[in-house]
């Protein structure tokens, strides 16, 4: 089993509506948890990061973590086709690997007029 | 605030020669990170840097790659000799301290023929 895991996709969604990314962690030990988009050809830039205590919110995107089912969520309203990228999934562990980040393999999302 | 460069940008070599990528971390980040990202998969880490102290290498093919951050500040990551299965996009990464958010540079795409 893979330490982070999201679907691959394509997720594709129309202009305005809602989409959802998951990820699954298998460390019950992680801390945090964080949200990267990138762009084609692009370096990853950091969406939201959330802690194990709770949600966040900022602007158009809700990040959502279950730490029962050990998975994370963002949620993107009203989306845009600009937000059309692949959407990375970063966990940081607990314990001894502090510092250590470790991605999934990252869900294309694509926003169709 | 200038964020992480790289460089070069571009790279392409034939098998068996050597290459180096340098990185400059953003002013004040005294953890700097390398990373290989795959076509398709997410980045994953090849060594970690605390100011000049490799604090975590223990995904780095020592066989081949060597990596240097001899003043804490800029960083270089070396292939010798270099494989057709390198091929791949290397980024850098940093952050104020360790666990605490990361950011990208716009990374070296490495071709080798």
């Amino acid at each position: 089993q893979k330490e982070v895991e999201q679907n691959s996709g394509p997720l594709s969604v129309p202009e305005g509506a809602i989409a959802s990314l998951n990820c699954t962690y298998s460390d019950r030990g992680s801390q945090s948890f964080f949200w990267y988009r990138q762009y084609s050809g692009k370096s990853p830039e950091l969406i939201m990061f959330i802690y194990s205590n709770g949600d966040k919110e900022d602007g158009r995107f809700t990040a959502q973590l279950n730490k029962a089912s050990q998975y994370v969520s963002l949620l993107i309203r009203d989306s845009q086709p600009s937000d059309s990228a692949t959407y990375l999934c970063a966990v940081k562990p607990g314990g001894t690997s502090y510092g250590k980040l470790t991605f999934g393999q990252g869900t294309i999302l694509t926003v169709h007029p | 605030e200038a964020g992480v460069v790289q460089s070069p940008r571009y790279k392409i070599i034939e098998k068996k020669q050597p290459v180096a990528f340098w990185c400059n971390p953003i002013s004040g980040h005294n953890t700097l990170y390398w990373y290989l990202q795959n076509l398709g998969q997410g980045p994953e880490l090849l060594i970690r840097y605390e100011n000049e102290e490799a604090v975590d290498d223990s995904q780095l093919p020592k066989d081949r790659f060597s990596a240097e951050r001899l003043k804490g500040v800029d960083s270089t990551l070396k292939i010798q000799p270099a494989e057709l299965g390198d091929s791949a996009v290397y980024l850098c990464a940093s952050s104020p301290g360790a666990g605490e958010t990361q950011y990208f540079g716009p990374g070296t795409r490495l071709l080798v023929l």
